[in-house]
């Protein structure tokens, strides 16, 4: 079964830390993608990337950065935390394939605490 | 641009009743068109897509989706609600030959009374 691991469920850190999300997939997809969720505003994508070393700026992307060194996975790195960046933040993976609209397949999510 | 738009923040229905849940969108081109449920303190679950062909797809957990092209809506339903099926509906589209890049309607919460 296709599988989205986020390595943390619940994150608390303080105003000013470098804060890194890690993100991996096990199923070989070229597309990643960082979102932020926020009640009443829905998902916004931050970053995606759509191959190794390939990242892409979203509706967001201020205040992050990305990474992506391996194919499997995509970290979100925080570069100096602020209580607006206190969210539930979810990653998600899809195939490449323009012509057979791929749903994209997603982590259960960090909620991230800035204090 | 592409855009979606859920009318409803929230949609409440008696179990046995079917329900509906409402979305629109705006694409250039012919769309692909997703429905994702989220239930609380989860990722977000595919449950459909329209890529092409019937307008009604069916999907997971008895779910079907409608496709209207003159109305460019893609309204969720279920025939008989289950109080299990209360979480998060989000609704997605994209063009077909442009970015791959979905955009999502800011979901409408499902409420199932028993």
């Amino acid at each position: 079964d296709v599988k989205v691991t986020q390595s943390s469920r619940y994150l608390v850190k303080r105003t000013g830390e470098k804060v890194f999300l890690e993100c991996v997939q096990d199923m070989d997809h070229e597309n990643m993608f960082w979102y932020r969720q926020d009640p009443g505003l829905g998902l916004r994508l931050i970053y995606f990337s759509y191959d190794v070393k390939m990242k892409e700026k979203g509706d967001i992307p201020e205040g992050y950065s990305v990474s992506r060194e391996k194919k499997e996975r995509f970290s979100l790195i925080l570069e100096s935390a602020s209580t607006n960046q206190t969210s539930m933040y979810l990653c998600a993976s899809s195939l490449w394939s323009q012509g057979l609209g791929q749903p994209q397949h997603f982590g259960d999510g960090t909620r991230l605490s800035i204090l | 641009a592409q855009s979606v738009a859920q009318p409803e923040d929230q949609v409440n229905v008696a179990e046995g009743n079917p329900l509906t849940v409402k979305c629109t969108y705006s694409v250039s081109g012919n769309p692909y068109l997703f429905w994702y449920v989220q239930y609380p303190n989860r990722g977000l679950q595919f449950l459909l897509k329209y890529i092409t062909g019937d307008n009604l797809v069916k999907g997971s957990y008895g779910f079907e989706a409608e496709f209207n092209k003159s109305q460019t809506s893609f309204h969720l339903k279920k025939p008989s609600a289950l109080v299990s099926d209360s979480a998060l509906y989000f609704c997605a589209v994209r063009a077909t030959g442009g970015s791959y890049i979905p955009t999502f309607g800011r979901g409408t919460s499902l409420i199932v009374h028993p």
